[in-house]
């Protein structure tokens, strides 16, 4: 079945801790993204790449890694210097642009900070 | 820079009522996207709208693109109780990302 993969899908960390979140896709899809969900909000743009090997901020990427070593893979870390992270994360995919194209979304990772 | 703004954040309607959600734009849109997020899920698109006027009918949802295309309604007719959920808005904010709108939380009353 084609479609995007995020894992785990609640993750736990220690405050003072990097967490890693995965996100793959075998939609062959050029552009990946990374969105941040809290309670009452809309989305919020964390990275996004459109190619492999190049990945341009979004609004909120303070305190956030990504990498695109792979077309299929687009991981986040959540770094010890991100003050608040707890929140929904997803993931999404899209043909050339989500701007042209429908995005496809991942079933999320809940991160709790505990 | 770009601001979607997307009203009411919350809806409670009786099933069978109708609801609308509107959604603005700061600047004009090349198009705009319609999502639907279920109750612990993950956003769905629903369509795009890319003309100027343009209305699109899914079934019971009926989604306009304003004539100067920076604002966008979603309208549901007789509203059933699988309608729950939140109705996100997006606009390419340029031609490399989407900027969604806050939503608008849906409760469908038995």
């Amino acid at each position: 079945d084609g479609g995007i993969t995020q894992s785990p899908k609640y993750l736990f960390r220690k405050e003072g801790q990097n967490v890693t979140l995965s996100c793959e896709q075998n939609l062959n899809h050029d552009a990946m993204y990374w969105y941040r969900q809290d309670p009452g909000q809309g989305l919020r743009l964390i990275y996004y790449s459109q190619i492999v090997n190049d990945f341009q901020k979004g609004d909120i990427a303070e305190g956030y890694s990504v990498s695109r070593e792979k077309k299929e893979s687009f991981p986040l870390t959540v770094t010890s210097a991100q003050k608040n992270p707890t929140a929904f994360y997803l993931c999404a995919s899209s043909t050339v642009t989500a701007s042209d194209t429908e995005a496809f979304f991942g079933q999320g990772t809940r991160l709790t900070v505990v | 820079g770009q601001q979607v703004m997307q009203i009411p954040q919350y809806q409670h309607v009786q099933e069978g009522e109708d609801f609308t959600t509107y959604c603005n734009s700061s600047t004009t849109l090349s198009n705009i996207q319609w999502y639907k997020q279920r109750p612990g899920g993950h956003p769905v698109f629903l369509i795009q709208l890319v003309k100027s006027g343009e209305v699109k009918k899914q079934k019971r949802l009926t989604f306009q693109f304003g004539e100067a295309k920076k604002n966008s309604s979603l309208h549901i007719t007789a509203t059933q109780t699988t309608d729950v959920g939140t109705y996100f808005c997006a606009g390419p904010v340029s031609a490399r990302q989407l900027t969604f709108g806050s939503g608008t939380q849906l409760t469908v009353l038995p």
